[in-house]
């Protein structure tokens, strides 16, 4: 079972809807990143959490530490916030290393 | 100030060759990562490295890999004798990392082809 996991794995939706994306991890962590990586390739970090809820812009991460949960939430969903949404934790044990999740695969269709 | 750059950005090797890689950390970052993206697959972890040091090298194949982070000079990850299961995006990250507060800033990847 991998230490990381989000769901969906895919999700399409239409211009204007709240988006959800959910992430789970089994170990004791640091921090947790919110990663997004365009059809492109490039990786950009969105957020890096460690309690609480963070905001930026129509992007909002949350994460639970007792729960190892974590949600991405994106308001006003746009076609241009189609891209790979992914997780990542830093362990409290073995320090340093990102652990990832699979990806979220989000299509905003106009 | 520039961000972390990494050239170059797509790289064509036969089977057999070598392959470099480069990534110059963000001006005042001393602490590197190496990430892997196979097909189809997620980001997985290969390496640490400050200057002139391997801190984690965990997640590195053990034959054929190597990486170094010199005085001077950006973080090279060199893969010899290439195999086709080689290909694959290849990102690096920095940080400052001075406490366990650790954002990573990526760069734009290397797309590695072996024909």
């Amino acid at each position: 079972k991998n230490e990381v996991e989000q769901s969906p794995q895919n999700l399409t939706a239409q211009e204007g809807e709240f988006i959800t994306i959910n992430c789970s991890y089994s170990v004791g962590i640091s921090a947790l990143h919110w990663l997004q990586q365009h059809p492109g390739g490039g990786i950009v970090s969105l957020f890096m959490l460690s309690s609480g809820k963070k905001k930026h812009g129509r992007l909002i991460a949350t994460i639970n530490i007792q729960e190892k949960h974590s949600s991405l939430h994106i308001t006003a969903s746009h076609p241009r916030d189609s891209a790979v949404y992914i997780c990542a934790v830093e362990r409290i044990q073995g320090a340093q290393k990102l652990v990832f999740g699979q990806g979220t695969r989000l299509t905003i269709n106009p | 100030n520039a961000g972390v750059m990494q050239n170059p950005r797509h790289l064509v090797r036969r089977r057999g060759q070598e392959a470099r890689l480069r990534c110059s950390p963000m001006k005042g970052h001393s602490h590197v990562y190496w990430y892997r993206q196979l097909p189809e697959e997620g980001l997985k972890f290969m390496v640490y490295l400050q200057k002139e040091n391997i801190i984690d090298e965990s997640g590195m194949p053990k034959e054929r890999f190597s990486a170094e982070f010199p005085k001077e000079g950006p973080s090279i990850l060199r893969i010899q004798q290439v195999v086709r299961g080689d290909s694959a995006a290849y990102f690096c990250a920095s940080s400052i990392r001075q406490t366990s507060y650790n954002e990573q800033f990526f760069g734009p990847g290397t797309r590695l082809t072996v024909l």
